[in-house]
């Protein structure tokens, strides 16, 4: 399968531990986004990535929300303390530079008890 | 602020029938407007995209009409089919950014009925 892997698919979380997901993106897509789904919503963007720098984040990220793309290929999303408003789908897509067309992964659906 | 209005919320519309989604967005930066088929439990999935240039775009059963001076733009599935029973999703984004983030509507629920 040569689309957006997302891993897990699920994760069930208590509050206040900390969560990493995982993105890896089409390969040669230089281009990685992290958006957050809530119920009954469209995607919302989080974080962009173009090669390994990260060139905007949403004020939707607070500082317990980290991510990074090291050495430019697969992103890490990381919420530090997490908090039951945290509970959502976490979407990561990718495009080329200079095309804006995006692919989706499948998600990870993040539930905070 | 939201600054794409998608409506209907929820559609029902018999098999065969034509399925008609609207969404108006708000700033004049966007200059290119996508619209996202997603299951449940999986992620959206470009259906079909236009850009300002043009007024109308076709794929297949879906076709995009778009009205630069409403600032609106809709989505129609002719001969709807079951398999088409999924929430849409218009978006918007300025390509003329640096990173063609896209602002998504807030979704329609469509269910086709056999």
């Amino acid at each position: 399968d040569t689309g957006v892997s997302q891993d897990p698919r699920h994760k069930i979380t208590k509050r206040g531990q900390n969560v990493t997901f995982r993105c890896d993106p089409i390969s040669e897509h230089n281009r990685l986004y992290w958006y957050r789904q809530t119920l009954g919503q469209g995607p919302e963007f989080l974080t962009y990535f173009q090669n390994e720098a990260q060139l905007e984040k949403s004020r939707l990220l607070s500082d317990r929300f980290s991510a990074e793309r090291p050495k430019g290929s697969f992103s890490t999303l990381e919420i530090q303390r997490t908090e039951q408003g945290d509970s959502a789908m976490y979407l990561c897509a990718s495009s080329l530079q200079m095309n804006t067309e995006a692919f989706f992964g499948q998600g990870t659906r993040l539930t905070v008890v | 602020q939201q600054q794409v209005k998608q409506s209907p919320q929820s559609l029902i519309v018999q098999k065969g029938g034509i399925s008609i989604i609207n969404c108006a967005y708000e700033n004049t930066a966007f200059d290119y407007f996508p619209w996202y088929q997603q299951f449940p439990g999986k992620g959206p999935a470009l259906l079909i995209a236009i850009r300002p240039d043009v007024s109308e775009k076709k794929e297949g059963r879906f076709t995009i009409s778009f009205n630069k001076s409403a600032k609106q733009f809709s989505l129609h599935i002719m001969d709807s089919q079951p398999g088409d029973s999924a929430t849409y999703f218009c978006a918007a984004a300025n390509s003329g950014g640096s990173n063609y983030k896209l602002t998504f509507g807030k979704g329609t629920l469509l269910t086709v009925n056999p």
